[in-house]
């Protein structure tokens, strides 16, 4: 059962406009979120992280946001330039385990 | 679809022993499998990238004598920590894509070590 859900593969945004990339998980003992961003031929990169505490963190163009009771998180980018087109990961952990990944949301900016 | 295991899931080894993790993709064909480290909270640093029945790929400052990858099938990737130390505690996670679109990743439940 997949714990950390993004269920759109795929986003296209023109060039100024907001990017929203969802994310639903299912286990409430998740505190701690993150998003990863990744280019083709590269690992992932950190973006941005929000714990449980907290149901908004910003930096830069880069908002994340949490609804704790529907499980919930979003990144939001705005505004969009072609070179956040990448891959968009989101991973949870609870505690001291391993963080587990979604399959991932790829976004396309249009100039 | 497109499930990617590790086992063990966790480990407890000690000091100067070699440890291997094993990393299966379930029910597809992973043509790439890529090796992390996950430092605590949120860093993930690519270890090494490896290619089904080729040398992997290892990144800079990866000692890839003591990280052994080896990646013999379509469906399976080892990650052997050699003569472990207590600095290797570290979760490590493996992902999996098929085909050249290395952008599909799955990604592996990892596997937590710790060298006493």
């Amino acid at each position: 059962d997949q714990q950390v859900k993004q269920n759109s593969p795929s986003l296209s945004v023109q060039e100024g406009r907001i990017s929203i990339l969802n994310c639903d998980y299912t286990n409430s003992m998740f505190d701690y979120f993150l998003w990863y961003k990744k280019y083709p031929a590269e690992g992932p990169t950190f973006l941005i992280s929000i714990s449980s505490i907290k149901d908004k963190n910003e930096d830069g163009r880069f908002t994340v946001f949490l609804n704790k009771s529907a499980k919930h998180l979003s990144l939001h980018i705005v505004p969009s330039q072609p070179g956040d087109s990448a891959v968009y990961f989101c991973a949870a952990s609870s505690g001291n385990t391993p963080l587990v990944f979604g399959k991932g949301t790829r976004l396309s900016v249009i100039a | 679809g497109a499930v990617v295991s590790q086992h063990p899931s966790w480990v407890i080894c000690k000091s100067g022993t070699s440890v291997k993790i094993e990393c299966r993709s379930l029910d597809f064909q992973a043509t790439t499998m890529f090796w992390y480290r996950q430092f605590p909270k949120q860093s993930l640093m690519l270890m090494a990238t490896s290619n089904e029945g080729s040398k992997a790929t290892y990144e800079q400052g990866v000692e890839k004598d003591k990280f052994l990858i080896n990646h013999a099938s379509l469906t399976l990737s080892t990650l052997t920590v050699t003569s472990a130390h207590p600095e290797d505690s570290s979760f490590y996670i493996c992902s999996a894509s098929a085909g050249r679109n290395t952008d599909t990743q799955y990604f592996g439940p990892g596997t937590r070590l710790t060298v006493l």
